[in-house]
């Protein structure tokens, strides 16, 4: 079965610290992504990552992807509170549709 | 325009009423995909059209679902006989390869309330 599962679910962060959002999948895939969704709001592309070691970073955010153990994390550095949203990872898996992760829900406090 | 486009923005149905859902990709992108996303997770994929042909309609709930693009652009989504769990929202995404792409772009979507 094709699935994939981040984790946490939940996350309420202080300002300033830092932490990691996990995203494994199930089987082979070609490409692993990073979305970022509003409430409301339709979802943002953050990050597209192809080959395994590869690593993109934009502002506080860094994702990464191994792909030998199917793993794929998105850091957050020294968060503030607009990096509040839902973060959904995705991967296809040789064809063109995603499947995605059902979401880490993040907070940040002041 | 200048990204995806979709209407209405909401829409209420009586249960049992059709619906037609309308989505603009963005100018000259070739691939178009539909995702249905319940509330609290994540999109599920529902079908996907490379210009006018519809390649991959596996993700489609039911057989009163039904999908078209008949000129390559414009797609719309219709849903016959609405029944209370296809409340959700409707996402379409355009991209701009054939075949393997490297980012989608999103809609606003499309909030279905069946009552």
């Amino acid at each position: 079965e094709l699935k994939v599962e981040q984790n946490p679910l939940f996350l309420s962060m202080q300002e300033g610290k830092n932490y990691t959002i996990y995203c494994n999948y199930s089987t082979t895939s070609d490409r692993l992504y990073w979305y970022r969704q509003d409430p409301g709001k339709s979802l943002e592309s953050l990050f597209v990552l192809l080959s395994n070691g590869a690593v993109k970073q934009e502002g506080r955010l860094m994702a990464s992807l191994d792909t030998k153990a199917r793993l794929s994390t998105l850091h957050i550095t020294a968060a503030v509170h607009d990096l509040s949203a839902t973060y959904f990872c995705a991967a296809n898996f040789g064809n063109e549709k995603l499947t995605f992760g059902t979401g880490t829900r993040l907070t940040i406090i002041p | 325009g200048a990204g995806v486009s979709q209407s209405p923005r909401y829409k209420v149905a009586k249960r049992g009423q059709d619906v037609a859902l309308r989505c603009d990709p963005i100018s000259g992108h070739v691939s178009l995909f539909w995702y249905q996303q319940a509330l609290g997770q994540g999109p599920e994929f529902l079908t996907y059209f490379q210009n006018e042909a519809q390649l991959d309609k596996s993700g489609l709930p039911s057989d009163r679902f039904f999908a078209e693009r008949p000129e390559g652009s414009v797609s719309t989504l219709k849903i016959q006989r609405t029944q209370q769990e296809d409340s959700a929202v409707y996402l379409c995404a355009s991209s701009g390869r054939q075949g393997f792409f490297e980012k989608l772009f999103f809609g606003s979507g499309t909030q279905l309330s069946v009552l």
